[in-house]
């Protein structure tokens, strides 16, 4: 079975100001990795995702998230962020096969502030 | 990228009532759906997965005969919430993902549901 932690439930940030959200999970076999974006009363929209190959995987928005096998992580990272970004931030992993659902972290709510 | 449909968004019911929510996959079929549960401030809690023309799974707490699924076709599953309480009250949201595990994972807007 897989797990994951989003080790943060809250992160406030001044516009322009980067910013890293932490994600780490568990798992006993392969993962994929993904984080995604929910904005109030709506549905999660992919930022990015980590099936394999390089480590660092670059999404929409500026956004851009590192795998780390190792240390099991995989962080999200902006350098700048907008008023526009504060939003619920969802770390999720998935098994490598088909028909499996997506199970999430708690969520992190990004709040950035001018 | 493809697109979830979910209907409706918000809804109103009054306490031993039912509710029918309806997901569908607008371009793509999909032979897997799945539908989660999401509480204030909290992450999404998967619920169930649900296969087309057989039963659904149900996750570990999550009562089979108050959540009915049906995934009749490749393009709609439905989760009714039979005799709705006002703990039902929750966002419900589904999901369908296009093939493989190496996809990714597309989300309907979401139901309000609010027992009264």
């Amino acid at each position: 079975a897989q797990s994951v932690t989003q080790l943060d439930s809250q992160v406030p940030v001044f516009e322009e100001a980067p910013v890293e959200l932490r994600c780490n999970y568990s798992s006993s076999v392969s993962v994929y990795l993904f984080w995604y974006v929910q904005y109030p009363n709506q549905g999660l929209q992919l930022l990015l995702k980590y099936l394999s190959g390089s480590t660092l995987v670059k999404g929409i928005n500026g956004f851009e998230a590192e795998f780390n096998k190792s240390q099991t992580s995989f962080h999200l990272r902006k350098p700048s962020v907008h008023i526009s970004d504060t939003a619920e931030y969802f770390c999720a992993v998935s098994a490598p096969r088909a028909g499996t659902a997506l199970i999430f972290g708690k969520g992190t709510t990004l709040s950035v502030s001018s | 990228g493809a697109v979830v449909s979910q209907h409706p968004s918000r809804v109103i019911c009054k306490s031993g009532t039912s509710v029918k929510i309806e997901c569908r996959s607008l371009d793509f079929q999909a032979t897997t759906m799945f539908w989660y549960r999401q509480f204030p401030k909290k992450s999404l809690m998967l619920m169930a997965t649900s296969n087309e023309g057989s039963k659904a799974t149900y996750e570990q707490g999550v009562e089979k005969d108050k959540f009915l699924i049906n995934h009749a076709s490749l393009t709609l599953s439905t989760l009714t919430v039979t005799s709705a309480h006002p703990e039902d009250s929750s966002f419900y949201i589904c999901s369908a993902r296009l093939g493989g595990a190496n996809t990714e994972a597309f989300f309907g807007q979401g139901t309000r549901l609010t027992v009264v």
